[in-house]
């Protein structure tokens, strides 16, 4: 079974600063991993989507990072806002199941 | 866009009550899932749905059960709720599971109180 580890599990950073989220998964046999956003009580929004065959993508201010074989991927914000404090989540794919970790829950201090 | 919507936001029930939580998509896919997510614990699978009347147990089944009728509509059963089933439920959708551009979408959520 896939298990997935998100480190750190909280981060408080001033407004401003770059910041990197990190994700390992054990499985390497993976489709695509996904990075999601989750405010307080709502539901998930999908931030990126890095394809297996893929080592980046980039969405404004958000670049995530995959490296399959090491089982790793990281999420870089950059230029932080308050706005952006949120849970996030990453999700690798590794076949008809998406497996979570527990998150990284970010707080950007005005 | 892709829409899942979910039944009800917050719900309280009563323990040994029956609980339907229904979820729609809008977007013909193929797979539909529901988690858990409790704190500390993050998203657990309970059961998933690759097709009308299909269904697959996942991490946590115990006390659920779940129904597809229509493509469109995947419900979670609590057949008699216990308090330890109080927790926060996610519906998904993706399209068919595989692939390199496959995605989840997610509904707003139920917030569940079994007191």
């Amino acid at each position: 079974k896939q298990e997935v580890t998100q480190i750190p599990a909280a981060l408080s950073v001033p407004e401003g600063e770059n910041l990197v989220l990190n994700c390992s998964f054990t499985d390497s046999a993976i489709y695509n991993l996904q990075w999601f956003r989750q405010d307080p009580g709502k539901g998930l929004t999908s931030l990126l989507l890095i394809q297996s065959s893929q080592r980046e993508q980039t969405s404004g201010r958000l670049n995530a990072s995959l490296d399959k074989s090491s089982g790793r991927s990281t999420l870089y914000i950059a230029a932080s806002q308050p706005g952006d404090s949120a849970t996030y989540l990453c999700a690798p794919n590794t076949g008809n199941q998406f497996y979570f970790g527990t998150g990284t829950s970010l707080t950007v201090i005005p | 866009d892709v829409k899942v919507t979910q039944s009800s936001r917050y719900l309280v029930k009563r323990t040994g009550e029956k609980v339907f939580l229904e979820c729609v998509q809008d977007m013909d896919h193929e797979n539909m899932f529901w988690y858990r997510q409790d704190p500390g614990l993050g998203l657990r699978l309970i059961y998933f749905s690759y097709d009308v009347k299909m269904k697959e147990k996942g991490d946590i089944p115990e006390g659920y059960s779940v129904s597809r009728e229509k493509k469109e509509r995947f419900s979670l059963i609590l057949e008699s709720a216990s308090t330890n089933q109080t927790s926060m439920y996610l519906c998904a959708s993706s399209l068919y599971g595989w692939g390199e551009m496959e995605t989840q979408y997610f509904g707003p959520g139920t917030r569940l109180l079994v007191l």
